[in-house]
């Protein structure tokens, strides 16, 4: 089974401090992680893939297999990054097909 | 460059009623979802479609059927809806036709369905 566990619901932070948004996940194969964004009210965007190593809007995510986790950083937040993220994990439980599996998510809320 | 579209964007329902919600997409993407979004429980499947013809259960499938009607459209249908169903449904599509994400998926902006 694959599960992504992201342990705080909400997150308050000052504008220009640094963020970490925290993600685990379980899965017995190699898996594929990503972090997704929705600000209010909008439908999710893809924010971040490990595989690709980027950095968006100022975010990074590494991949840390030792830990299972797959953390989503910012050294100065933004009040504009304030929304929910959404870290995600796409596997194959049994089956040919991939299917992705979501956290639950974590509401960043940046404070001017 | 309409991406993933979906209606209604908003309904409202009395419990037993039935409806069903549209997803079109035009990326010529072969693997389609639809996601129910709730208050602390994040994203969960509710029925995908890997590739025109096939549907498959995910997660959360009771009470809701789907179809595949082609390539591009995917609905969900509410045969009898209840206060539980009250959700927003993201319907999602991906390229690959085995659902790996490579690029991630596209999401359409949702449907808010609230069922009194």
């Amino acid at each position: 089974a694959q599960r992504v566990t992201q342990p705080e619901k909400l997150l308050s932070v000052f504008k220009g401090a640094p963020v970490e948004l925290k993600c685990n996940y379980s899965y017995s194969g190699s898996p594929e992680l990503f972090w997704y964004v929705q600000y209010s009210r909008q439908r999710l965007q893809l924010l971040l893939r490990h595989i690709s190593r980027e950095s968006i809007k100022g975010f990074t995510a590494d991949l840390n297999k030792g830990e299972t986790s797959f953390h989503l950083k910012k050294p100065f937040a933004q009040e504009e990054d304030s929304a929910m993220y959404y870290c995600a994990l796409s596997g194959h439980s049994g089956g040919s097909n991939y299917k992705l599996t979501f956290g639950k998510g974590t509401l960043l809320t940046v404070n001017p | 460059n309409a991406g993933v579209t979906q209606t209604p964007k908003f309904q409202v329902l009395k419990t037993g009623q039935s409806m069903t919600l549209q997803c079109a997409q035009d990326m010529n993407h072969n693997s389609m979802y639809w996601y129910r979004q709730d208050p602390g429980m994040g994203l969960r499947l509710i029925y995908y479609s890997a590739s025109e013809g096939t549907t498959d259960k995910g997660e959360v499938p009771n009470g809701y059927n789907v179809s595949r009607l082609n390539k591009r459209e995917f609905s969900l249908r509410l045969e009898s809806a209840a206060p539980s169903q009250t959700s927003v449904y993201f319907c999602a599509s991906s390229a690959d036709q085995t659902g790996r994400p490579n690029y991630g998926y596209t999401f359409g902006s949702g449907t808010r369905l609230t069922v009194v």
